[in-house]
């Protein structure tokens, strides 16, 4: 149990619909990362949140937006969904900016219909 | 365009052999180098890191080695047992500190 949770683990919806993915960090850490795994790749990177604050933005399309609480859990959005927005949902902590190793968890898989 | 690259998809070997997984990069800029195991139906899950100014680091049955100048660092599992069988990511850390993955390497280890 790396003690990082993501809810749900799966989440089944159509093309042009919204979802929240949601993701708690471990106790004491600070820092929340998303990364997207597609079918046959490798996970990549979308976008790092530290103590609140937008911190490094990677492959993140527009429709998709993140943001992170006071509470320190976090909240992937994904709007206006495509087909090809199917993947596998990582959310992974550490507890600074930088530090390793990133403890992620299961993952939430999103499917497209 | 990939800068952290893991050439074999899959690799078989003998129980109680070794297991070498291999990784290259393209991006000299990496100061940080991680390992990670994946089950299915789980997240990856840390295994050994390395630093850019090491050349080997050792844990247990694991070690990983660098060669900076190859731009390649490689994972010896020893002995090789059943459970290690999993799927391998090799990652490499940015100056933001998000990671940036191998598409992995799927290890079969056979009693």
């Amino acid at each position: 149990d790396s003690g990082v949770t993501q809810t749900p683990k799966h989440l089944i919806t159509a093309t042009g619909q919204r979802v929240t993915l949601r993701c708690s960090p471990r106790s004491g850490d600070l820092s929340v990362y998303w990364y997207q795994q597609s079918l046959d790749q490798g996970l990549q990177f979308l976008i790092h949140y530290y103590n609140g604050e937008e911190r490094a933005k990677g492959n993140i399309l527009e429709r998709f937006s993140a943001q992170q609480f006071p509470d320190l859990h976090s909240e992937l959005n994904l709007s206006s969904l495509e087909l090809g927005d199917s993947a596998l949902y990582f959310c992974a902590s550490s507890p600074r900016t930088g530090g390793q190793p990133q403890h992620f968890g299961d993952g939430t898989r999103l499917s497209i219909l | 365009d990939q800068q952290v690259k893991q050439n074999s998809p899959s690799l078989s070997v003998q129980e109680g052999r070794i297991s070498i997984l291999n990784c290259d990069y393209t991006n000299s800029m990496f100061d940080y180098f991680l390992w990670y195991k994946k089950y299915p139906a789980e997240g990856p899950t840390f295994l050994i890191s390395i630093s850019s100014i090491k050349d080997k680091n050792e844990d247990g049955r694991f070690t990983v080695f660098l060669n900076k100048s190859a731009k390649h660092l490689s994972l010896h599992i020893v002995p090789s047992q059943p459970g290690d069988s999993a799927v391998y990511f090799c990652a490499a850390r940015r100056s933001q500190g998000n990671l940036i993955f191998g598409k992995g390497t799927k290890l079969s280890v056979k009693p």
